[in-house]
């Protein structure tokens, strides 16, 4: 079965570095999504990009999508000491059927030191 | 606050005995889906559930392992006869409707079940 692999598993820079994550995969996706995780808690999703789609904004975030290289990234700019977490790639499958099935990463760990 | 709400929070047991884990999806959701998150790993779905039917279990063990979403209330997963495996954290999402042959449509998660197993 496909998974997302997400690299660095670990990261730690200062407030106001930009972070950069990537997110390799396997098969043929119909979208790609990333969660952040803080500790303890639940996933929230950041922002989707889908597969006829290169690049995407959403506030400090930008995703980009490589299908021919099947990876993506997450750059997070202007870092802040709150966007300590983990962040997972997600990928669904492109199969009309089963798109309900996300398909996460080990993630990286990301720390932000102020 | 309207969210995914699962509980407990926190759940210890001893081998062999019975976990049973709950989700309220988010108001307005009627589809709910389970993961399992092992320790430094991501997510592994288990199960997709919508009132009163399971979609899709194949995410889930064969044995000692059940989930339901009636009519009223909660879904639960249930674990019987729980082994030191099963720690794990265990997260509920839910969706408005169904996702299959839709994309681009987040599932919202609660903050997870934490099973110890002693």
């Amino acid at each position: 079965s496909q998974q997302g692999e997400e690299d660095p598993q670990a990261l730690s820079i200062q407030e106001g570095e930009n972070a950069t994550m990537n997110c390799s995969y396997k098969t043929s996706i119909n979208n790609l999504q990333w969660y952040r995780q803080n500790s303890g808690r639940g996933l929230v999703h950041l922002i989707l990009i889908r597969s006829n789609e290169r690049e995407k904004h959403s506030g400090r975030l930008r995703v980009t999508l490589d299908t021919s290289k099947k990876s993506s990234s997450l750059l997070i700019t202007a870092s802040r000491a709150a966007d300590t977490a983990s962040y997972f790639c997600a990928t669904v499958p492109n199969s009309g059927g089963s798109n309900y099935k996300l398909t996460f990463g080990k993630g990286t760990l990301l720390t932000v030191n102020p | 606050n309207a969210g995914v709400m699962q509980n407990p929070r926190h759940l210890v047991r001893r081998r062999g005995q019975e976990a049973r884990l709950r989700c309220s999806p988010m108001k307005g959701h009627s589809h709910v889906y389970w993961y399992r998150q092992l320790p430094e790993e991501g997510l592994k779905f288990m199960v997709y559930l919508q009132k009163e039917n399971i979609i899709d279990e194949s995410g889930m063990p064969k044995e000692r392992f059940s989930a339901e979403f009636p009519k009223e209330g909660p879904s639960i997963l249930r674990i019987q006869q729980v082994v030191r495996g099963d720690s794990a954290a265990y997260f509920c999402a839910s969706s408005p409707g169904s996702l299959q042959g839709k994309s681009g449509q987040p599932q919202h998660f609660g903050d997870g079940t934490r099973l110890s197993i002693l």
